[in-house]
Order: structure tokens, then sequence, then C-alpha cells
């Protein structure tokens, strides 16, 4: 098993509309977790970290974490065309490397 | 530009020839990994450094794979003897350490292809 796991899509959503991106992950004893986007050809950059569970938002960006089902989310409200990317959840333990899952592609439909 | 910069960005070789990539971390960060991502896949990890030293290596990197980070600066990886399954984007990252470890910065990649 992985320790990250996200279905890799790809997740097609209207232009406007919520994508909700999803990852679980195997080890209890991951602190804090991040999502990357990633665009065609470019290398990853952050959007979002969280560290404690709950929401937490940032713009159209919403992280969510619970630490009960290992669970992380990533809500984008209001899609949009250049949101279409790969996102990439990443979970960290302590002070080892972080541990990437093999991503989402979200394509937003204009 | 003082992000993260690799190089060269792409290099085209033969199997069993070496190479060697370059990383040039944003100078302030402490820490420095390396990470290799084929298509589809997410960054895999490689091995990291935190100053000179190389604090760990992934199980999966085999002998033929070395790094060094001189003096704590930049960062060369080199494959020896290399193979076909080598092929991938070796991407580099640097970070802070403490509560910064798991904001990385990534360079744009050194793409490999073996022929």
């Amino acid at each position: 098993q992985k320790e990250v796991e996200q279905n890799s899509g790809p997740l097609s959503v209207p232009e406007g509309a919520i994508a909700s991106l999803n990852c679980t992950y195997s080890d209890r004893v991951s602190q804090s977790f991040f999502w990357y986007r990633q665009y065609s050809g470019k290398s990853p950059e952050l959007i979002m970290s969280i560290y404690s569970n709950g929401d937490k938002e940032d713009g159209r960006f919403t992280a969510q974490l619970n630490k009960a089902s290992q669970y992380v989310s990533l809500l984008i409200r209001d899609s949009q065309p250049s949101d279409s990317a790969t996102y990439l959840c990443a979970a960290l333990r302590g002070n080892t490397p972080l541990v990437f899952g093999k991503g989402t592609r979200l394509s937003v439909i204009a | 530009d003082t992000g993260v910069s690799q190089d060269p960005r792409h290099k085209i070789t033969k199997r069993g020839q070496n190479v060697t990539f370059r990383c040039d971390p944003i100078s302030e960060h402490n820490r420095l990994y390396w990470y290799r991502q084929t298509l589809g896949q997410g960054p895999e990890f490689l091995t990291y450094f935190q100053n000179e030293a190389q604090l760990e290596k992934s199980r999966l990197l085999s002998d033929r794979f070395s790094a060094e980070r001189p003096k704590g600066s930049f960062s060369t990886l080199e494959i020896q003897r290399t193979e076909q399954g080598d092929s991938a984007m070796y991407l580099c990252a640097s970070s802070l350490q403490g509560a910064g470890t798991g904001e990385l910065f990534f360079g744009e990649g050194s793409r490999l292809t073996v022929l």
C-alpha cells in the first residue's frame, strides 16, 4: 500500500463548479499535509498546507483534514480553466522527506 | 531570479553512459532534495541534504546513483552506467528546516532520456 493515495482521474468539472480532490494516507504518524499544483510540463508548486483537523481556507481553495479517517481533501470553488492541472497530495512525518501521491488530473471545461 | 535552478534542462544519452545534473537551491535554504518523476506518477524521493550532510537516501536508489552537496551550496546528482529505466524528470527542491520543511520550492527539472 502506497503511503499517500489519490485517484488519478481525470476529474472533469464545468467552469464555475466546485472541484473536490481527495487523498488518503496510511501512516498515522504523518503530521502535516500539503497540496501542490503541477501544470503540464512544469514543476510542482505549493498551493496549500494544513496541519490540524478541520478546514483551512485561502481564496478559492479550502483544504480539509480528518486525522481520524486519515483523509485530506482540497476544494476549489468557482473552478476556472486555468485550474486545469495535476494536484499532488503530500504528507510529512517529522523530519522525513515529503511523500507525494501520484496526483489527480483536473480538467475544468469552459 | 533567486529560485531553484537546474542544469541541464534536457539530457539525451546512450545506455551505459554517465550523466550528471546540477542544482542550485534558494540561497538561504539549508535543505536540498532530489526527486524523480515519471509520466503519470508523483515525485518519488531519492535523497536529501541538510547543509552538506546527506541525511537520507531512498532504499530504491541503486548504487549507480550518487549525490553530493559540497560546502552546503549547490548539489550534483550523478547516474553511472545509465539504463533505459532511468529515463525520467529529475527534480531538485529546496526548503528551510523546521516549520518550512514541507514547503518545497522546486526547480524546473532535468529531463533525462536514455536511448
